[in-house]
């Protein structure tokens, strides 16, 4: 299996722009999770869905950000509108059933000037 | 809600030394998992090893295992005859046996093999 695939790799976008994380998950696999890193925070869980319903989405930090899950092969986060602290890595993750572990993708490097 | 610290934000260690890597965690649930994740410079994060807590013997991967005290809530990763390859940041990370299906990480430490 190609693992979980993020794209793009890097992005850099002017504050007030709107930027969409693509990912998709490992094939099989009904848990996706996007968390947030960076240097102050760490890693930080914004959302995860199950079977494509979100199911805990108190991670997001504001109503700039959304993310959907339109079936079971592909997610988006989408920041409208950026801004600067907006920059991190952003990870997508996925997991096969409870309780199993997270297989990470290589993560998207979001600068917002 | 639960917190994992990592006490150790830099290590360093000569090549084929052993390192050990700190890890506590606080929580009151009684069934839970450990996790310990690697990021090289390549940014992708990688599992290294996973504990139930559940299980009274501690998880082995080759050159890694840890030291799980349950009482203690502690969980160290140590690392045999370390490589170049392993100099990375290490996450420790704690995930609730029922319920959100949340990881939760720690600051990480930010080990260097020295040849």
């Amino acid at each position: 299996d190609a693992g979980v695939i993020q794209s793009p790799r890097h992005e850099v976008t002017e504050m007030g722009q709107e930027v969409t994380l693509r990912c998709k998950p490992i094939s099989g696999h009904d848990y996706l999770f996007w968390y947030r890193q960076t240097m102050m925070r760490g890693l930080e869980l914004l959302i995860y869905f199950n079977n494509n319903v979100p199911i805990d989405d108190s991670g997001m930090p504001e109503d700039r950000f959304s993310a959907k899950m339109p079936n079971a092969s592909f997610s988006t986060l989408k920041i409208q509108p950026s801004e600067p602290r907006d920059s991190a890595v952003y990870f997508c993750a996925s997991s096969q059933g409870f309780n199993s572990p997270l297989h990470f993708g290589n993560g998207t490097r979001l600068t917002v000037t | 809600a639960q917190t994992v610290t990592q006490s150790q934000p830099e290590m360093s260690v000569q090549e084929a030394e052993t390192v050990t890597l700190s890890c506590t965690y606080d929580t009151s649930e009684n069934n839970y998992y450990l996790f310990w994740y690697k990021q090289p410079p390549s940014r992708q994060m990688i599992l290294v090893i996973r504990q139930e807590a559940y299980k009274q013997q501690n998880a082995t991967e080759n050159r890694f295992s840890v030291n799980f005290q349950k009482a203690a809530k502690s969980f160290s990763l140590k690392i045999s005859d370390s490589q170049l390859g392993d100099t990375a940041m290490y996450f420790c990370a704690f995930m609730k046996l029922q319920g959100a299906q949340k990881l939760v990480f720690g600051q990480g430490t930010r080990l260097t093999i020295n040849p």
